[in-house]
């Protein structure tokens, strides 16, 4: 089974048009969250994390996420979308006292025309 | 400040041949990490190395593969024999601090990948 689970593997938006993009973990126990963003011909790049504190973390770009625990959910949004925000998104989970090692979700692709 | 760095960017072999993929983490990171993406699948995990010591290699496919840091800089990851179900983009990922409570809380840092096509 999926342990991080993307809802959408592909995405297609208009600019200005709102974007969220779904992640559910199954992990029990402290966990950190993270989206990261790999633009095209690009390396993977941090969009933001969570460790503790304010379940609403903001990001570069204009992102933000919320950590829903009880959902054991982390969706990323954007009220409005450019098309420069075309690329691949996933969610990651490290657990606690695991090194650090990411688990990742199947990744969902934007694509925003303009 | 230089990125991390991955050699090569594209390695085409065929099947029983070996292949040696290189890692050049951030200058002073002690965590290094190699994953992989399959076509279709999402980046898993392959193995965690605290500067030249094998941290967890829970994700290694089988012992056709081998990771090594002598030194504590560089990493390789050789594959060998290369099967047809190797194929996929190698990841490498560095980050500051060690432990593995404190490795949690760090920002890895990604290479760009080394694409393996194994015919």
């Amino acid at each position: 089974a999926q342990s991080v689970s993307q809802h959408n593997h592909h995405v297609i938006l208009s600019e200005a048009a709102s974007l969220e993009l779904g992640c559910n973990y199954s992990y029990g126990g402290t966990v950190n969250l993270f989206w990261y963003v790999q633009y095209p011909g690009q390396h993977l790049q941090l969009l933001l994390k969570y460790f503790s504190g304010d379940p609403l973390v903001k990001g570069i770009k204009g992102f933000e996420a919320e950590f829903i625990k009880s959902k054991f959910s982390f969706n990323l949004r954007k009220p409005s979308v450019q098309w420069s925000d075309t690329a691949e998104y996933f969610c990651a989970v490290s657990r606690y006292n695991q090194g650090g090692k990411l688990i990742f979700g199947q990744g969902t692709e934007l694509s925003v025309k303009p | 400040e230089a990125g991390v760095t991955q050699f090569p960017s594209h390695s085409v072999i065929e099947k029983g041949q070996t292949v040696t993929l290189r890692c050049d983490p951030i200058s002073g990171h002690d965590n290094l990490y190699w994953y992989r993406r399959v076509m279709g699948k999402e980046i898993k995990f392959l193995l965690h190395f605290v500067k030249e010591s094998k941290q967890d290699e829970s994700g290694m496919p089988n012992n056709r593969f081998l990771a090594e840091r002598t030194g504590g800089t560089y990493s390789t990851l050789k594959v060998q024999p290369a099967e047809l179900e190797d194929s996929g983009v190698y990841f490498c990922a560095s980050s500051q601090g060690a432990g593995r409570s404190l490795s949690s809380y760090n920002e890895q840092f990604f290479g760009p990948g080394t694409r393996l096509t194994v015919l």
